[in-house]
């Protein structure tokens, strides 16, 4: 079963204008992670954001946690075609046999250049 | 350093029949966790291997499997396949799993059962 949801399913945007992607969790997590999947390829990490932290910057992209609202969100500023993508978060939550990594169901982004 | 590397990349199975995916992760890193991803039921976790260890598991039934080799490649096996296993395999690895630890994916193996 899928810990995150995302919203929303599918975003269309021009080149130039943000992204803004969220996610919701249900269980208590360690971390949560952003990863980018272009056409069913493999996945490609962008962020970890940990439990304690409420803010990351990495470049063009920056990710919130509210863990009161077992929420996040991805923000994609001056976006390109090439974001054309679907983005994923990712919660990180440690049981008996270590951490077991629980996906969002996505958003798939379209940049029109 | 060389990537995440899955073979086969494209694989047409029939139902009833078995199939052996195989991924050598990143030099070094000695985690490598399996994920399934379909269109229904999005990106879900199947098992985690650590120094030949299966670590961690998902809920999938007793017909998928994996193993690790000493050099940390490891391979997944589903046996007796069923329409509902067509999906893209995904592998990933990392140095060890603890919480702070990226995972790099490999490209994945397509698997189509008809």
């Amino acid at each position: 079963s899928q810990q995150g949801e995302e919203d929303p399913q599918a975003l269309s945007i021009q080149e130039g204008e943000n992204a803004t992607m969220n996610c919701s969790y249900k269980t208590s997590i360690n971390n949560l992670q952003w990863y980018r999947q272009n056409s069913g390829r493999g996945l490609v990490h962008l962020i970890l954001i940990r439990s304690n932290e409420r803010e990351k910057h990495s470049g063009r992209l920056r990710v919130t946690l509210d863990t009161s609202k077992k929420s996040s969100s991805l923000l994609i500023t001056a976006s390109r075609a090439a974001d054309t993508a679907s983005y994923f978060c990712a919660t990180d939550a440690k049981n008996t046999g270590g951490f077991k990594t629980i996906f969002g169901a996505g958003t798939r982004l379209f940049v029109k250049a | 350093k060389a990537g995440v590397t899955q073979t086969p990349r494209y694989l047409i199975k029939t139902r009833g029949q078995q199939v052996t995916l195989s991924c050598s992760p990143i030099s070094g890193h000695r985690s490598v966790s399996w994920y399934q991803q379909t269109p229904g039921q999005g990106l879900q976790f199947l098992f985690e291997y650590f120094s030949e260890t299966q670590r961690n598991k998902g809920n999938f039934p007793g017909r998928f499997s994996g193993r690790q080799f000493s050099n940390s490649r490891s391979e997944m096996n589903v046996s007796t396949l069923e329409l509902g296993d067509s999906a893209l395999y995904l592998c990933a690895s990392s140095l060890d799993r603890g919480d702070q630890e990226t995972q790099y994916f490999g490209p994945g193996t397509r698997l189509l059962v008809l």
